[in-house]
């Protein structure tokens, strides 16, 4: 079964950006037609859909974000990125990797577990 | 842009006992569109519903969904214990709030 892993740095400083890979094990991420997602999570709040790729590198964002993003795919190395410019403490949460539906939107899953990005200096 | 509203934000009940959680939406919404998450502390949301009312691959039967247009419904027959969670709902690419299922 796909299994979805987050990597990247725990700790961004303000004004910097934050970079984000996702890695795609039990499956192909070409395979099926899915969309592949960034979703986040501040401590304590509720979820927010940053953006999604397919893997022919079309991308669609989160109009709030869509200034600071940038979603890319590798399906060399099975894994699609996120980067989010300019961060701020707002920033601060939890961020997922999931797979969408085809057609994208109707859900996500699996998750990957998520990982804990905290803008400070 | 649609805005999902959870009721209630926190659901205190018993092991056993019958759980209904709701979902509106700002505008009528396609059933398709439509699904709901359980998430555990410090756990990632799994998916639970689809479609609105197709379970996920997995789910016990005692999670069921329906509704349609703008009101939606999660609801859990007989609690168990590992269901007290954070529920929440999903219409495209907007989530509702969360319940907060916890234990009475």
């Amino acid at each position: 079964q796909v299994q979805l892993q987050e990597s990247g740095p725990g700790l961004v400083k303000p004004s910097q950006t934050l970079s984000l890979t996702c890695t795609v094990s039990g499956g192909s991420i070409s395979s099926g037609s899915y969309y592949w997602s960034w979703i986040r999570q501040p401590a304590g709040k509720g979820l927010e859909w940053i953006g999604r790729i397919y893997t022919s590198g079309s991308t669609n964002y989160n109009p709030s974000l869509k200034s600071r993003v940038t979603i890319s795919v590798d399906t060399s190395k099975n894994q699609f990125s996120l980067k989010l410019s300019s961060v701020t403490a707002a920033d601060t949460a939890v961020y997922y990797c999931a797979r969408d539906s085809s057609p994208p939107g109707f859900w996500f899953d699996p998750w990957g577990q998520g990982t804990l990005v905290t803008v400070s200096s | 842009e649609i805005v999902l509203t959870q009721s209630p934000g926190t659901l205190s009940l018993s092991p056993g006992e019958r759980a209904t959680l709701s979902c509106r939406a700002s505008q009528s919404v396609s059933s398709s569109y439509l699904a709901w998450y359980q998430q555990k502390p410090g756990q990632a949301p799994r998916l639970l519903i689809y479609g609105a009312s197709s379970r996920a691959t997995g789910i016990p039967d005692r999670f069921s969904g329906s509704g349609s247009g703008t009101d939606f419904t999660l609801t859990i027959s007989r609690l168990e214990p590992e269901d007290f969670a954070v529920y929440y709902c999903q219409q495209s690419e907007t989530f509702g709030q969360g319940t907060k299922l916890e234990i009475k």
